[in-house]
């Protein structure tokens, strides 16, 4: 079954404590994102990527990492976490972003409080 | 920057109501767009898109139609059922890899 899959689903955690959230997709998409969802602010983006070894960063970077050692995995990193960055977390990919007509397909989110 | 924004929410319609989501963007250049749909507990879904000026995407009873003269993409639907409560998103894609979404829009369908 083509899928995105983030692991994992829930998780409490204290303020600077590392975290990582994985991703991995199965669809041999090149571009993945991720994005997080909050209340009234709909869904931002945080960092994408276009290719094995490519990233960019999205509207809300700050306190983020990534990296894109694989096609298939794009782990979402958070170094110190703070409470404001507790939120609804999806990964999501699509095929090539050269154009912009290529859907994306999201993960089932990952819910993150940090306290 | 680009943006997307989307009617205000929520909208409590009967069943077998009309359903219109309005949608504006800006963005530069030609962006692809998108709505999408999310329910309860799950990740989004790609409703239906639009890649040109006068596109028309539909899927399940819901069309959309690109208007780039008005820089629009409103969702809609002539019979609603409660099957379709959820939350929807409007968005666009551009070239270069960003995305950008709307606030999104809860829909709540009443038998």
């Amino acid at each position: 079954e083509a899928q995105v899959t983030q692991n994992p689903r829930y998780l409490i955690t204290v303020t600077g404590k590392k975290l990582t959230v994985t991703c991995s997709q199965n669809m041999n998409h090149e571009y993945m994102s991720w994005y997080r969802q909050d209340p009234g602010l709909g869904l931002r983006q945080i960092y994408y990527s276009m290719n094995v070894e490519v990233t960019d960063k999205g509207d809300v970077p700050e306190g983020y990492k990534v990296s894109r050692k694989e096609k298939r995995n794009f782990p979402l990193i958070l170094e110190s976490p703070s409470p404001n960055q507790t939120s609804l977390y999806f990964c999501a990919s699509s095929l090539m972003r050269g154009q912009s007509s290529y859907e994306q397909y999201f993960g089932p989110g990952t819910r993150l409080t940090v306290t | 920057g680009n943006s997307v924004t989307q009617m205000e929410g929520p909208v409590t319609l009967s069943e077998e109501a009309f359903l219109t989501i309005n949608c504006t963007y800006t963005a530069t250049g030609y962006p692809s767009l998108f709505w999408y749909v999310q329910y309860p507990g799950e990740g989004l879904q790609l409703l239906l898109k639009a890649t040109k000026a006068d596109d028309k995407g539909s899927n399940k009873g819901f069309e959309a139609t690109y208007r780039k003269e008005t820089t629009s993409f409103h969702l809609e639907k002539g019979s609603v059922q409660v099957s379709d409560s959820a939350v929807y998103f409007c968005a666009l894609n551009t070239n270069a890899g960003k995305s950008t979404f709307g606030d999104g829009t809860t829909l709540t369908v009443k038998p």
